[in-house]
């Protein structure tokens, strides 16, 4: 069965560093989605992306964060400059129209 | 209370016993959709009832949406121990934002 993957699974940081992660959507999907969750709360949605733009995204999603489809196949989640509230666990998502397959995730340490 | 808030907060039940979950929300909604989630794992899809549709089944799961109440409720028939696991209902207005409620955590003890 088709999964969306993530990499690395864990990244620890310094503060202030930039940070990739990085997914690969199930390979027909034609939408691209990012959240967060910071350990113990809700799954908070980052940002949607559809025909290689940005379709939504919420008030987390402020400068210091882009996204990118640098190829057919990976969809990446860049923060510029990491701070301590940063530390999450991220999730990719993808879905063809309504039902979203998400990725095990990346749990993102900032220190 | 935000778009997509759960109820119980966290529930505790026998294996063998039915378990239910509520979930409300505030705007109109495209549909509803139901996530799993282990312990420090990623989201598992359960199941999406559209807003037209009142009731629908997967398996040991029962979904049904009430949206004149903005309510809709998870129910997992003959529980195990393994069905413990953090549970979230999503909601989609429209475009492209999936907002998720804090969860109910689910333990289903053997």
């Amino acid at each position: 069965e088709p999964e969306v993957t993530q990499t690395p699974s864990h990244q620890v940081t310094q503060m202030g560093q930039e940070v990739i992660l990085r997914c690969v959507p199930i390979s027909n999907h034609l939408y691209f989605y990012w959240y967060r969750q910071i350990l113990g709360q809700k799954v908070e949605f980052l940002v949607s992306f559809y025909n290689n733009e940005i379709s939504e995204k919420s008030e987390i999603f402020d400068d210091q964060f882009s996204v990118e489809r640098p190829d057919g196949s990976n969809f990446t989640l860049k923060i510029r400059s990491t701070k301590l509230e940063d530390s999450a666990m991220y999730f990719c998502a993808s879905s063809d129209i309504y039902e979203q397959y998400f990725g095990p995730g990346t749990r993102l340490t900032v220190t | 209370s935000q778009q997509g808030e759960e109820d119980p907060q966290a529930l505790s039940i026998q294996e063998g016993e039915n378990a239910t979950m509520n979930c409300s929300y505030k705007t109109s909604i495209n549909n509803l959709q139901w996530y799993r989630q282990n312990s420090g794992r990623g989201l598992v899809h359960l199941i999406l009832i559209r807003s037209n549709e009142r009731e629908k089944h997967s398996g040991r799961l029962r979904v049904t949406l009430d949206t004149s109440k903005k309510s809709s409720s998870l129910l997992i028939t003959a529980s195990r121990a393994a069905d413990t696991a953090s549970y979230f209902c999503a909601t989609d207005a429209g475009g492209f934002k999936t907002i998720f409620g804090a969860g109910t955590r689910l333990f289903v003890k053997a």
